[in-house]
């Protein structure tokens, strides 16, 4: 079932310019992720946020996460043509290890205007 | 650079046909998957496996099935394929404790006319 549901749908901006992505989710989990899709191809892990953690960084990324508020955004600064693509948060429910499976939104698609 | 590698990057099949995707990695994880990808309802998963011979359905396990004979590889069958079954396949892998993300294969789009 479809966990994660990410805002906007869609999001045309300059190069150069910030792009903000909004992830918000239903119940409780260990911890959210983010993923790239070019388009056509398969899912590349971008960052991952623990329940525990309220922010964190990597490269031109920044991540968030409210828990009380079921939602996390993503940030990418100073975009690159390079990085048009869809992108998707999944959350993570397991408490422990093994697999229950990711659940994925249903993407934003953005797109970097040169 | 690891890898989770699918057997076809595009395949066209006819209805009623027995169809395997295969995905193969060389991580040594534990945990494999395989998902559908349509436009408008994103990723949903139809099954996994945490170990060999192990499986697990997902939310969309009907008209599919799979195996795990060996822990590098992940077969998703479809018994008799019908047109809507045509959609993006995405296998995945993650250790057993996995807490870096998931691996995704590049995807095979099937087509089933």
């Amino acid at each position: 079932s479809q966990q994660g549901e990410e805002d906007p749908q869609a999001l045309s901006i300059q190069e150069g310019e910030n792009a903000t992505m909004n992830c918000s989710y239903k119940t409780s989990i260990n911890n959210l992720q983010w993923y790239r899709q070019n388009s056509g191809r398969g899912l590349v892990h971008l960052i991952l946020i623990r329940s525990n953690e309220r922010e964190k960084h990597s490269g031109r990324l920044r991540v968030t996460l409210d828990t009380s508020k079921k939602s996390s955004s993503l940030l990418i600064t100073a975009s690159r043509a390079a990085d048009t693509a869809s992108y998707f948060c999944a959350t993570d429910a397991r408490s422990g290890g093994g697999a229950d499976g990711l659940t994925f939104g249903k993407g934003t698609h953005l797109i970097i205007q040169p | 650079d690891v890898k989770v590698t699918q057997s076809s990057r595009y395949l066209v099949k006819r209805t009623g046909e027995k169809v395997f995707l295969e995905c193969v990695q060389d991580m040594d994880h534990e945990n494999m998957f395989w998902y559908r990808q349509d436009p408008g309802l994103g990723l949903r998963l139809i099954y996994f496996s945490y170990d060999v011979k192990m499986k697990e359905k997902g939310d969309i396990p009907e008209g599919y099935s799979v195996s795990r004979e060996k822990k590098e590889r992940f077969s998703l069958i479809l018994e008799s394929a019908s047109t809507n079954q045509t959609s993006m396949y995405l296998c995945a892998s993650s250790p057993f404790w996995g807490r870096d993300g998931y691996t995704f294969g590049s995807g095979t789009r099937l087509t089933v006319v």
